[in-house]
């Protein structure tokens, strides 16, 4: 198993462009999410999924867009790229039991953004 | 706010030594406390978890003690090496109201010195 994979691993945008960031894990959990890692602040829940066509919003989701069409990806979409969401970016997926249990998260190994 | 406060920010312990890293919550709903470890360069990966029902769970050198009346919880590291020099986060998450979401603190880098 791959576990969970994203690309790119780094990239460099300017302000206002587009892109998105994907992400895919080969063993079957329903449960998929985005984080972002900045100094000093941690892991912050951008958003998250809780299976296919099934997605919700977290902590700081302004400025993203996701969407869930298959169990395997959950892709991150910035619209319009902005300084401030220079940062680390790391998807994880899980498996739920029941209808709202995570249990351990499997990180990805992320994705560094620079928007200049 | 912060719903998990982490301390301290950054720990430097000779090898042999104990590590104490400590969190609180205010949220008495959290059902779940697991913590993680992050090397440079890598995605964090779960190291040791509880639940609160117990107030103490051990994975050979890696202990969290956990205190429900008190809202906190600890990772200790019984004879710290250089490998284990990395980044910990605590977390908490609960099942209530479906809300399937982790909160983490903001981390610990962790120091031993050979």
């Amino acid at each position: 198993n791959a576990g969970v994979t994203q690309t790119p691993k780094f990239q460099v945008l300017k302000t206002g462009q587009s892109m998105t960031l994907q992400c895919a894990q080969d063993m079957n959990h329903e449960y998929m999410s985005w984080y972002r890692q900045d100094p000093g602040m941690g892991l912050r829940l951008i958003h998250y999924s809780v299976g296919a066509g099934i997605t919700d919003q977290g902590e700081v989701p302004n400025g993203y867009n996701v969407s869930r069409s298959t169990t395997e990806d959950f892709p991150l979409r910035l619209l319009s790229a902005a300084p401030s969401q220079t940062s680390v970016y790391f998807c994880a997926s899980s498996a739920l039991a029941g209808t709202s249990v995570i249990y351990e998260q499997y990180f990805g190994p992320g994705t560094r953004l620079t928007v200049t | 706010q912060q719903q998990v406060k982490q301390s301290p920010q950054s720990l430097i312990v000779q090898k042999g030594g104990i590590s104490i890293i400590n969190c609180a919550y205010e949220n008495t709903a959290f059902d779940y406390f697991p913590w993680y470890q992050q090397f440079p360069g890598k995605g964090p990966a779960l190291l040791i978890a509880i639940r609160p029902d117990v107030s103490e769970k051990k994975e050979g050198r890696f202990t969290i003690s956990f205190n429900k009346s008190a809202k906190q919880f600890s990772l200790h590291i019984m004879d710290s090496q250089p490998g284990d020099s990395a980044t910990y986060f605590c977390a908490a998450s609960t099942n209530q109201g479906g809300s399937e979401k982790l909160v983490f603190g903001k981390g610990t880098k962790l120091t031993v010195n050979p």
